[in-house]
């Protein structure tokens, strides 16, 4: 069964504060992907990785970084964790296109920043 | 970049009716996928689509792509209490881009 596992599922940080949330593919796709929901916001996305230590920014990426060290982790670093950044983080990951293109998800981490 | 606009945001629909929601571009999509995901999940794919007027059906739920690429549509027949959730069209783009529209949150009546 593919999976695509977050570290946490529920987080609580202080504001300022550096925040790691990780993901852990064990499908060995290419690319993965990073997103923030939000109520009435749909998925947007933060950043994405289609190699091993490349990475692309997304629509918002301010105020977020990654790491791709590993094909099968994707990490979302969180440099100085603010109030507005509270919010649903969905990792996921998927194959490279023109190949089948199906995005997994990961179950979530819902971070809230105090 | 390219970006994809869903509506209607929300839509109520009584159990056994029907109901449609859309996907619109302004510019023309290589492909668009579907995914549902509900109360408390997390999205999971439900089908692709590249060609033009291409239309696809899953049992209840028919899927049609535009002719001029444009937009796309997701039709459910027959409402049940298990189709509650958001549905969200995607878009790949360059490089592998993934980019999600805003979602139509569907509740039933019933």
């Amino acid at each position: 069964d593919v999976k695509v596992t977050q570290s946490s599922r529920y987080l609580v940080k202080r504001t300022g504060e550096k925040v790691f949330l990780e993901c852990v593919q064990d499908m060995d796709h290419e690319n993965m992907f990073w997103y923030r929901q939000d109520p009435g916001l749909g998925l947007r996305l933060i950043y994405f990785s289609y190699d091993v230590k490349m990475k692309e920014k997304g629509d918002i990426p301010e105020g977020y970084s990654v790491s791709r060290e590993k094909k099968e982790r994707f990490s979302l670093i969180l440099e100085s964790a603010s109030t507005n950044q509270t919010s649903m983080y969905l990792c996921a990951s998927s194959l490279p296109w023109p190949r089948n293109t199906e995005a997994f998800f990961g179950q979530g981490t819902r971070l809230t920043v105090v | 970049g390219q970006q994809v606009m869903q509506i209607p945001q929300y839509q109520h629909v009584q159990e056994g009716e029907d109901f449609t929601t859309y996907c619109n571009s302004s510019t023309t999509l290589s492909n668009i996928q579907w995914y549902k995901q509900r109360p408390g999940g997390h999205p999971v794919f439900l089908i692709q689509l590249v060609k033009s007027g291409e239309v696809k059906k899953q049992k209840r739920l028919t899927f049609q792509f535009g002719e001029a690429k444009k937009n796309s549509s997701l039709h459910i027949t027959a409402t049940q209490t298990t189709d509650v959730g958001t549905y969200f069209c995607a878009l790949r783009g360059a490089g592998n881009k993934l980019t999600f529209g805003g979602g139509t949150r569907v509740l039933v009546k019933p």
